[in-house]
């Protein structure tokens, strides 16, 4: 059965300092999708990046970037530069058959 | 491109009575999931349709079902409400499913007294 876990319920980083949220994974599938989402505390959530297990490189978009080590099973988020607008929950979601989101880690940007 | 959109933002209900909720995917894709997010539970997978049958389904009792229409808007229904039914009621789109990003609506707060 396909598991993921975030080990993080709070994580708080200093304004303009990188961050890292991390998340693992079980499946014995070869075809996977790794993705991460922010909700802020409106509700809606965000799609930030995504990683496919085939992808030779690890994803990036703007200051998110996504650590990923298959051998190990973990798809760590991080962020660069935080800002106070980062400042939410951060969901890692796994997805085979279908999508399997982790508990969550709530992240607060110190000024 | 429009996002996904949901309605109602917002619901209040009492016990027993029975409520729908709509979602329309974004332009283009055929794949709409539901989950339910709670404190207690966290995101919980209710069901997921394309092409207007239901393709997967989570471990919800029968209380849970829900539709999709040629235009691919799909609608969820909860009869017989309980108190622990209130949440926030997400939809996610995406192209064809499977492997593919999910985009989410902004949700539905639903409230049973």
């Amino acid at each position: 059965a396909q598991k993921i876990t975030q080990t993080q319920p709070g994580m708080f980083v200093q304004e303009k300092e990188a961050v890292t949220l991390d998340c693992t994974y079980d499946t014995s599938d070869p075809s996977y999708g790794l993705f991460w989402y922010k909700q802020p505390s409106s509700g809606e959530m965000i799609f930030l990046i995504y990683q496919g297990s085939y992808d030779q490189q690890n994803a990036t978009e703007g200051r998110y970037s996504l650590n990923f080590q298959k051998a190990r099973k973990s798809a760590n988020l991080v962020i660069s530069a935080s800002q106070l607008g980062d400042s939410a929950m951060y969901f890692c979601a796994f997805t085979g058959n279908q999508f399997y989101f982790g508990t969550g880690t709530s992240l607060t940007v110190i000024p | 491109k429009a996002g996904v959109t949901q309605t109602p933002r917002y619901l209040i209900k009492t016990r027993g009575q029975q409520v729908t909720l709509s979602c329309s995917p974004i332009s283009g894709h055929r794949s709409v999931s539901w989950y339910q997010q709670t404190p207690g539970q966290g995101l919980q997978f209710l069901f997921e349709y394309f092409s207007e049958t239901q393709r997967n389904k989570g471990n919800f009792p029968g209380r849970f079902s829900g539709r999709q229409f040629s235009n691919s808007r799909s609608e969820m229904n909860v009869s017989t409400l309980e108190l622990g039914d209130s949440a926030l009621y997400l939809c996610a789109s995406s192209l064809g499913g499977g492997l593919e990003t999910q985009y989410f609506g902004p949700g539905t707060r639903l409230l049973v007294l």
